[in-house]
């Protein structure tokens, strides 16, 4: 049974500042794996997606890689912003249904 | 497009009563589904469906019924509510082109108190 952890719950981290946020996973046979934020009261804004088949995934100050072999996903937030803090959630899909298993999240705080 | 729509934003029941939560996407997508989040937590899977007529169970599917009759639909069902199933839900949709691209797109969420 897939399991997946985010550790640390929390980060607090001064503007400016490059961060590593973490995604481990029990089952490596993953079809892919997804990053989302989540906004207090919010739904959810998909971030990025890496296939199976991939090792990672850019899009501005984003950048998330995949090591299946290790079971472990991280998500690289160039020069933080205020506007970053929120939620972060990876999840992983094993089967061909799309079905995700979550994280329980990591809440970013990016201090002015 | 409104994307994943989800009606209504906020409710609270009584014990023992029932509801339907309305999910809704315009997005031609053949995958849809049903999560809960609880405070704190990740999210877990309700039921989801591979297209209209075929549904199936995810992780917590006790004390809930879904349906999919339409591609745009995939309403949730609450029989008896109970104070377990206070909770924010969501509802997500994916077009599915293969096993290992499947972006899901979620609603706003539905918030339900039951007291």
């Amino acid at each position: 049974k897939q399991e997946v952890t985010q550790i640390p719950a929390a980060l607090s981290v001064p503007e400016g500042e490059n961060l590593v946020l973490n995604c481990s996973f029990t089952d490596s046979a993953i079809y892919n794996l997804q990053w989302f934020r989540q906004d207090p009261g919010k739904g959810l804004t998909s971030l990025l997606l890496i296939q199976s088949s991939q090792r990672e995934q850019t899009s501005g100050r984003l950048n998330a890689s995949l090591d299946k072999s290790s079971g472990r996903s991280t998500l690289y937030i160039a020069a933080s912003q205020p506007g970053d803090s929120a939620t972060y959630l990876c999840a992983a899909v094993s089967g061909n249904t799309g079905k995700l298993i979550f994280g329980q999240g990591t809440t970013l705080q990016v201090k002015p | 497009n409104a994307g994943v729509t989800q009606t209504p934003k906020f409710r609270i029941l009584k014990i023992g009563q029932s509801m339907t939560l309305q999910c809704t996407q315009d997005m031609n997508h053949n995958y849809m589904y049903w999560y809960r989040q609880d405070p704190g937590m990740g999210l877990k899977l309700i039921y989801y469906s591979v297209g209209a007529g075929i549904t199936d169970k995810g992780e917590v599917p006790n004390g809930y019924n879904v349906s999919r009759s339409t591609t745009e639909d995939f309403p949730l069902r609450l029989e008896l509510a109970a104070p377990s199933q206070t909770s924010v839900y969501f509802c997500a949709s994916s077009k599915a082109t293969d096993a290992t691209y499947n972006e899901q797109f979620f609603g706003p969420g539905t918030r339900l108190t039951v007291l």
